[in-house]
């Protein structure tokens, strides 16, 4: 049964750059097939897709974030990463990263609060 | 890229059936069988409901069944019961790599 777990921190400065990690479990992240992706949920709001990436270091955006996100991803960790740059208080969200195959997300991590506020 | 519309709630009484729509345009939903459907309780991560529009993954309630018209899927519930009280999101994909999710559904069970 795979596994995602977020980690970072949860409280990040407006301006600064929001790092967060996704560490898979149960199962390879070099798996043909399967996209690595980073979801964010505003409090109360509906959910927003950010990004994914392939183990081959392939990357797909949203464009409405692409000037500001970059995601990558280390196969000898089995994890995968997410950058935010110049974040504001809009940034604000719960961060998900998930398992995307073909267009169907079957696995989530737990989600990781991330609040921005000086 | 905009997010899929959905209504902001819906309800119904136990034993009701009850739909959600998600309407999107020719270049996510009705470009492609690639829907999905999600339910999300309080304070925990999405689960997958429906995916590639219609299909159910094993374990989740045949009373979920999922269809598209044109530029809207559609997610019904039949036998609605107290757990199936949660939020429902829609996603699609968008070409060109992306994905695009929907503006969620509270579910009541009155």
């Amino acid at each position: 049964q795979v596994q995602l777990q977020e980690s970072g921190p949860g409280l990040v400065k407006p301006s600064q750059t929001l790092s967060l990690t996704c560490t898979v479990s149960g199962g390879s992240i070099s798996s043909n097939g399967y996209y690595w992706s980073w979801i964010r949920q505003h409090p109360g709001k509906g959910l927003e897709w950010i990004g994914y990436i392939y183990y081959s270091g392939s990357t797909y955006y949203n464009p409405s974030l692409k000037s500001l996100v970059t995601i990558s991803i280390d196969t000898s960790k089995n994890q995968f990463s997410l950058k935010l740059t110049s974040v504001t208080a809009a940034d604000t969200a719960v961060y998900y990263c998930a398992r995307v195959s073909g267009a169907t997300i079957h696995y989530w991590g737990q989600g990781t609060l991330v609040t921005v506020s000086s | 890229q905009s997010a899929l519309t959905q209504p902001a709630s819906v309800s119904g009484s136990p034993g009701q059936s009850i739909t959600i729509s998600c309407t999107g345009t020719s270049t996510d939903v009705g470009g492609y069988k690639y829907v999905s459907w999600y339910q999300q309780h309080p304070g925990k991560a999405p689960k997958l409901m429906i995916f590639d529009v219609s299909y159910r993954p094993s374990g989740v309630s045949h009373r979920f069944s999922g269809s598209k018209s044109g530029n809207t899927a559609s997610l019904t519930i039949s036998g609605l019961q107290a757990e199936d009280e949660a939020d429902y999101h829609c996603s699609s994909y968008a070409g060109r790599n992306t994905l695009v999710f929907g503006t969620g559904t509270k579910v009541t069970v009155l």
